[in-house]
């Protein structure tokens, strides 16, 4: 069974620019979510998708920030127009809707964003 | 506050030794559940070990073992025979119930301890 898979594994861009990154959950799992750790700091939680529908965005920093999940299958991420402090790497997890085992979130293995 | 807190930014262990990564928490949640991942220098992140707060008893696998001590909000990671590959940075998280019954656990974590296995 293929894990979670991130696109791309590493992105240089300059301020202002626009970046998009994608992850493609484990089939199946309905439960997908965007985490951020900014260099030095804790990883934290940006959004929640079940399937297409986002549950919870209140972890995104602000509106340069977009996810989509189209077809509830694999998810984008768009930061539009990025600045310095979007540099740190973004992490993707999924995992099944079962609230009889722990709910493991598989992550995938991130992309690491670095602003100019 | 801080809810999840690691407080050694960095461990030394010799191969072979075990080694306690701590972690305590902080959580008016009767239900949440506690989670160790390991990332090595290539980024990803390995789930280790999970421990749910009405578990009568510590979680082990292989050679991790977590030492839940619920009153004392604390859930030590434990590295028993430490390996050159142990050699990672080790997170600690905690997923709480999700706000009005929705279905998002997401995870809260710690800021990490970068174990290094000395040969």
């Amino acid at each position: 069974e293929a894990g979670v898979t991130q696109f791309p594994s590493h992105s240089v861009i300059e301020k202002g620019q626009t970046v998009t990154l994608r992850c493609d959950p484990i089939s199946g799992h309905d439960n997908l979510y965007w985490y951020r750790r900014v260099m030095g700091k804790e990883i934290k939680f940006l959004l929640h998708f079940v399937k297409e529908s986002k549950q919870d965005e209140s972890g995104m920093p602000n509106n340069r920030f977009l996810a989509e999940r189209t077809g509830g299958t694999y998810s984008t991420l768009k930061v539009q127009p990025a600045e310095l402090e979007d540099s740190g790497v973004y992490f993707c997890a999924s995992s099944q809707e079962d609230r009889v085992i722990h709910n493991e979130q598989f992550f995938g293995p991130g992309t690491r964003l670095t602003v100019l | 506050a801080q809810k999840i807190t690691q407080t050694q930014p960095g461990m030394f262990v010799q191969e072979k030794e075990a080694v306690t990564l701590d972690c305590t928490y902080d959580t008016s949640d009767p239900s949440y559940g506690l989670f160790w991942y390991k990332q090595p220098s290539s980024g990803e992140m390995i789930f280790l070990i999970y421990q749910g707060s009405y578990d009568q008893q510590n979680a082990t696998e292989g050679r991790y073992s977590l030492n839940f001590q619920k009153a004392r909000k604390s859930a030590n990671l434990v590295i028993s025979a430490s390996q050159l590959g142990d050699s990672a940075m080790y997170f600690c998280a905690m997923r709480e119930a999700p706000a009005g019954g929705g279905s998002n656990y997401k995870l809260t974590f710690g800021k990490g301890t970068l174990l290094t296995v000395n040969p």
